[in-house]
């Protein structure tokens, strides 16, 4: 069974940083993409940044470009979210998601989510 | 970057009926458009991949259709368990993007 477990999220100041991990069980994780989405308080669902399996491809939104870095350790089977210079609208629940095969770029499972609050 | 467009917003409706929910996208994805379910408190849960091709465990009730630019979700005799947040998701082109969401209330 696929388990994705995040942890790492809480209450950050506005400029803080915060660091978020993802624990990955029950599949191969060398070999999957591994994503990061984010959902702000009552609102939708917005991709934050992926990884390839050997981290040779990564990618960023717009809105957190220059300020996280995705990373991963295989060796591990961990996927993490470094999250630099915060704002209040980073503010969100943080998962971490698989997709459904090595091959197809679609996003199949998801953890619980980890709640990052950005506030003074 | 593409925009996915759902429609409504929300929906109020009785128990056993038919519910649909329509997303478009703002250029052709061909069929890389995905429903997803997200019930209150949970996580989102995969539905329908490729516009038409149910996702493991999902109940016969949901479908989709539809390419290009122009998708549907359908709920065939809806259930109490269904009342949800429904969102479609494009894997095209990057970024990966999501439609705002439809709300499904039960009456």
């Amino acid at each position: 069974e696929v388990q994705l477990v995040e942890s790492g999220g809480g209450l950050v100041k506005p400029g803080g940083s915060l660091r978020l991990s993802c624990a990955a069980s029950g599949f191969t994780f060398s070999t999957y993409t591994m994503n990061w989405i984010r959902q702000a308080p009552g609102k939708g669902l917005e991709w934050v940044s992926s990884i390839s399996s050997s981290s040779n491809y990564i990618d960023y939104a717009d809105s957190v470009k220059g300020r996280f870095t995705i990373s991963r350790d295989n060796a591990k089977n961990s996927l993490y979210l470094q999250m630099d210079s915060l704002r209040a609208e980073d503010t969100a629940v943080y998962y971490c998601a698989r997709d459904i095969t090595p091959l197809l770029l679609i996003i199949a499972y998801w953890g619980q989510g980890t709640l990052v609050t950005v506030s003074s | 970057e593409i925009v996915l467009t759902q429609s409504p917003d929300f929906q109020s409706v009785t128990p056993k009926e038919k519910v649909t929910i329509t997303c478009r996208a703002s250029q052709s994805i061909g069929s890389s458009l995905h429903w997803y379910q997200q019930k209150p408190d949970q996580s989102p849960k995969l539905l329908i991949k490729f516009a038409s091709q149910s996702f493991s465990g999902v109940p016969s009730r949901f479908s989709g259709s539809g390419s290009g630019t122009d998708f549907t979700l359908t709920i065939n005799s809806l259930e109490a368990e269904d009342a949800a947040t429904y969102y479609c998701h494009q894997s095209s082109s990057l970024p990966r993007t999501f439609g705002q969401g439809t709300k499904v209330e039960i009456k």
